[in-house]
């Protein structure tokens, strides 16, 4: 397997523009985990997904963030409009159980101009 | 709120030596604790798990302990070399909170110097 994958792996964008942030999560796991790490708040669990179901959103800062899971192999997780303050590296983990091993993608960095 | 703390933001060893890095949580009982490494631009990579009941895991040149009353776990790399060079997570479920997801701690730097 090729592990998770998340595109794009850079984003530059100004202020007020939607952004998408895309992953496909390791075959057969159940379990999808958004997250953002910043040098201030380290590694944030945002939201995550069981079976395609939110689960858990409470982590998602506010209205302006949105994530899908439309079938088992693919998740978005939207920012609309997107603010400076949002600026970080975003990280996919997909695993078999919620507590178990997570397998993280290599992120998408993103900075809001 | 559960907290979770790792010892420091950045530690710097000689090459050879063992590198000890700290992880201490408060305000719950984990059920089990993980570590990660992290190298700069990539994602986390899982090295580790070890449950609250046992006391210590080996794997390799790494060694992980769980002190559930000192609500402590200590990470050991033995023979550290330049490559081990990285950032290290601990990682900690829920416990008895409901949640079912996992909390990271922020991470400490580890730079073993050649």
């Amino acid at each position: 397997d090729a592990g998770v994958i998340q595109s794009p792996r850079h984003e530059v964008t100004e202020m007020g523009q939607e952004v998408t942030l895309r992953c496909k999560p390791i075959s057969g796991h159940d379990y999808l985990f958004w997250y953002r790490q910043t040098m201030m708040r380290g590694l944030e669990l945002l939201i995550y997904f069981n079976n395609n179901v939110p689960i858990d959103d409470s982590g998602m800062p506010e209205d302006r963030f949105s994530a899908k899971m439309p079938n088992a192999s693919f998740s978005t997780l939207k920012i609309q409009p997107s603010e400076p303050r949002d600026s970080a590296v975003y990280f996919c983990a997909s695993s078999l159980s919620p507590q178990e091993t997570q397998y993280f993608g290599p992120g998408t960095r993103l900075l809001v101009l | 709120s559960q907290k979770i703390e790792q010892n420091s933001e950045a530690l710097n060893i000689q090459e050879g030596k063992t590198a000890t890095l700290t992880c201490n949580y408060t305000n719950y009982s984990p059920a089990y604790l993980q570590w990660y490494r992290q190298d700069p631009g990539r994602g986390p990579v899982f090295l580790l798990l070890i449950r609250e009941n046992e006391k210590e895991k080996r794997k390799e040149r790494l060694k992980v302990t769980f002190d559930t009353t000192l609500k402590q776990s200590l990470f050991h790399i033995t023979a550290s070399q330049p490559a081990d060079s990285a950032t290290y997570l601990c990682a900690l479920d829920a416990g008895g909170t409901g949640a079912n997801n996992l909390f990271f701690g922020t991470g400490t730097r580890l730079t073993v110097i050649p």
